[in-house]
């Protein structure tokens, strides 16, 4: 059975600084692997989707990698901002049954 | 503007009471799926359906109960059974792209609380 874990569950950083969250699994026979933001009281919104045949993905600030073979991803923000406070969770798709299993998230915290 | 609707936002259900969560979409979606989120912790797989009439368990469907008859709506009822359903439930949609590129919309979720 499919396990993500997140690391770490929460941090705090300065605005501005670079930081990279990180993500888990244990099976590696996956379709893709998305990240997904979610603000408090909220659904979820995808960042960052990476097929299994890719490396890499990025989105302005946002640079996401897939090592499917190590089963690991990171999530780098750029020179980050309050407003990039939330939670961040990853998820991958895998299964004959195509479901996605999610990570328990880290929580953002960007200090002005 | 397509997008999921859940309602209600904030549901209170007492002891032994049957409550419904209702899912809509209007992204032609043929898939559906429900998830149960706790404090801390990542999504959980309640039910899905891939196609209206068919609908399957998830990891943790003991309590709950759906229905899939129209394309657009996939409600969730939370029964007496369920011991625990104070929770913030997500409805998503999906559809099956291929190539990997499968992703999954989001509603804005349902809060319960047993009172």
């Amino acid at each position: 059975k499919q396990e993500v874990t997140q690391i770490p569950a929460a941090l705090s950083v300065p605005e501005g600084e670079n930081l990279v969250l990180n993500c888990s699994f244990t099976d590696s026979a996956i379709y893709n692997l998305q990240w997904f933001r979610q603000d408090p009281g909220k659904g979820l919104t995808s960042l960052l989707l990476i097929q299994s045949s890719q490396r890499e993905q990025t989105s302005g600030r946002l640079n996401a990698s897939l090592d499917k073979s190590s089963g690991r991803s990171t999530l780098y923000i750029a020179a980050s901002q309050p407003g990039d406070s939330a939670t961040y969770l990853c998820a991958v798709l895998s299964g004959s049954a195509r479901q996605l299993t999610f990570g328990s998230g880290t929580q953002l915290t960007v200090l002005p | 503007d397509g997008g999921i609707t859940q309602s209600p936002k904030y549901l209170f259900r007492k002891e032994g009471q049957n409550v419904t969560l209702s899912c809509e979409q209007n992204l032609n979606h043929d898939a559906m799926y429900w998830y149960r989120q706790d404090p801390g912790q990542g999504l959980r797989l309640i039910y899905y359906s891939q196609i209206v009439n068919d609908f399957q368990k998830g990891d943790i469907a003991e309590g709950y109960s759906v229905s899939r008859e129209k394309k657009e709506s996939f409600p969730l009822t939370v029964t007496s059974a369920q011991k625990n359903p104070t929770a913030f439930y997500l409805c998503a949609s999906s559809t099956e792209q291929g190539w990997g590129l499968d992703t999954q919309y989001f509603g804005p979720g349902t809060r319960l609380t047993v009172l």
